[in-house]
C-alpha cells in the first residue's frame, strides 16, 4: 500500500531559527515527490516538486532534499519568519497511470513560529 | 489560488439534506478533482474527472456524487448518505491526467448543524 508518513506532526520555533521537516514514503513506481504550504483554512499552495534524478531543489528559504534510495525527503526552512506558520504536506506521485488515485499525500507538519 | 474558485467557504448542512458545493476553473484544465481533508490526515480522492462528461470514484466516493458537463465546472454533491460529511474539501486541476496537479482551491469547510 502506497504510504506518506510525516515528522513530526509538529513544531514550534522562534523566528529566525531555522527547522527540517521529514517525509518518507513507500509509493511505487515513484515518479516525483511535491512539498506544499497550507496557511489554516487556505488551499495548498506548491513550494517545489522533485524528480528520482534531483537531490536537493531550493525555493528560496526553502530547500528540499530527496534520497531516493532510502524514499526519504526533507524540507529545510532557513531563518524562520512569522508567515512561515502553516502545515506542510509532502505528496507523492507514482509512475501508474493506470492507479485510480496517483498522489499519495501526507499528513503534513503543523509548523508555529513564534515571536 | 490558481484561477480555481470554490464556492461557498462555509456550508452547513442539516441531516438528512444534500449539498452541493461548487468548483470552477479558469485555467482550460481538462482534469479536475475533489479531495476531502480531516485534521491530521492525508487529502483522500473521493472523485476526480479526466475529460468532460466522465468521471472516475477515488478512494472515498461513498455518499458523495460529481456532474461535468462543462470543462469549466466539478460540482460536487454532498448526499444524506454521507454520515460523517464534516470537512474541508479541496478542489484541484491539471493539464490533464499525466500532469502533476499544482492549483488547488480555497476550500469549503462543511460542517453539520
Amino acid at each position: 500500500k502506497n504510504q506518506v508518513e510525516q515528522s513530526p506532526q509538529s513544531l514550534i520555533i522562534l523566528e529566525g531559527k531555522n527547522c527540517t521537516l521529514q517525509c518518507n514514503y513507500t509509493v511505487s513506481p515513484f515518479s516525483n515527490l511535491r512539498w506544499y504550504k497550507q496557511d489554516t483554512g487556505r488551499g495548498p499552495v506548491s513550494l517545489t516538486i522533485m524528480t528520482f534524478s534531483e537531490n536537493t531543489k531550493s525555493n528560496g528559504r526553502y530547500t528540499a532534499t530527496l534520497d531516493a534510495d532510502t524514499k526519504q525527503s526533507s524540507l529545510h526552512i532557513t531563518a524562520s519568519q512569522l508567515s512561515d506558520s502553516a502545515s506542510y504536506i509532502c505528496v507523492v506521485r507514482t509512475m501508474n497511470n493506470n492507479a485510480g488515485n496517483m498522489l499519495t499525500f501526507g499528513g503534513g507538519t503543523r509548523l508555529m513560529v513564534k515571536p | 489560488d490558481g484561477g480555481i474558485t470554490q464556492s461557498p467557504k462555509y456550508l452547513f448542512r442539516k441531516e438528512g439534506q444534500n449539498v452541493t458545493l461548487s468548483c470552477e476553473q479558469n485555467l482550460n484544465h481538462d482534469a479536475m478533482y475533489w479531495y476531502r481533508q480531516d485534521p491530521g490526515q492525508g487529502l483522500r480522492l473521493i472523485y476526480y474527472s479526466q475529460i468532460v462528461n466522465d468521471f472516475q470514484k477515488g478512494d472515498i466516493a461513498e455518499g458523495y456524487s460529481v456532474s461535468r458537463e462543462k470543462k469549466e465546472s466539478f460540482p460536487l454533491t454532498v448526499t444524506s448518505a454521507q454520515k460523517n460529511p464534516t470537512a474541508f474539501y479541496l478542489c484541484a486541476s491539471s493539464k490533464d491526467r499525466g500532469e502533476n496537479i499544482q492549483y488547488f482551491g480555497a476550500g469549503t469547510r462543511l460542517s453539520v448543524l
